[in-house]
């Protein structure tokens, strides 16, 4: 079982449609959470941390359930600009190693 | 504040020559970690390091792979002997010092083609 699994995608949605990705991951002494975002070819950008009381950044929305060790993301109002892969990603462990773990991706395309 | 900047760009290799891409992290901040992400694969951890000291290699082959981060100067990854699987994007990441260190801040990469 991968450490963190994604739906691969693509999610190919009209402009303004509202959108969601899920992911789960398998270690349950993760302690950090994030969504990043990657262009084609370029380098994961992050978009927002994921925090147990769920948190809200404009359109996005992030929630974590860690009973279920269950991560997702859901973008209101879609842009063209949202057009990307979404990664979903833990952090190993926590405490001194930082090792990142990354899921494969979802990938996004908003039509017009 | 300029971000994570990595050279070169682009790096093409012949097999059996060896490979050099350079990180310099953000300003102020101590922790580099390195990832590479084969062609239509998700980002793999590589390696933690530290001034001076390697954190975290759990993720480095075993083989023909070094990294390091002197005092002074870039972190350095370093592959000998290429072959064709290293083909690859290595993006290096950074943070900051101090308790909230788990936010890293990704480099443009370094694409290495072994022909």
């Amino acid at each position: 079982r991968k450490e963190v699994e994604q739906d691969p995608g693509p999610f190919n949605v009209p402009e303004g449609a509202t959108v969601a990705f899920n992911c789960t991951y398998s270690n349950s002494a993760s302690q950090s959470f994030f969504w990043y975002r990657q262009d084609c070819r370029k380098e994961p950008k992050l978009l927002m941390s994921v925090y147990s009381s769920g948190n809200e950044d404009g359109r996005f929305t992030a929630q974590l359930n860690r009973a279920s060790q269950y991560i997702s993301l859901l973008i209101r109002d879609s842009k063209l600009s949202d057009s990307a892969t979404y990664l979903c990603v833990v952090n190993s462990e926590g405490g001194a190693t930082n090792k990142l773990i990354f899921g494969t991706g979802t990938l996004l395309a908003v039509q017009p | 504040n300029a971000g994570v900047m990595q050279n070169p760009r682009h790096l093409v290799r012949r097999r059996g020559q060896e490979a050099r891409l350079r990180c310099s992290p953000m300003k102020g901040h101590s922790h580099v970690y390195w990832y590479r992400q084969l062609p239509e694969e998700g980002l793999k951890f590589m390696v933690y390091l530290q001034k001076e000291n390697i954190i975290d290699e759990s993720g480095m082959p075993k083989e023909r792979f070094s990294a390091e981060f002197p005092k002074e100067g870039p972190s350095i990854l370093r592959i000998q002997q290429v072959v064709r699987g290293d083909s690859a994007a290595y993006f290096c990441a950074s943070s900051p010092p101090g308790l909230f260190t788990d936010t890293q801040y990704f480099g443009p990469g370094t694409r290495l083609t072994v022909l």
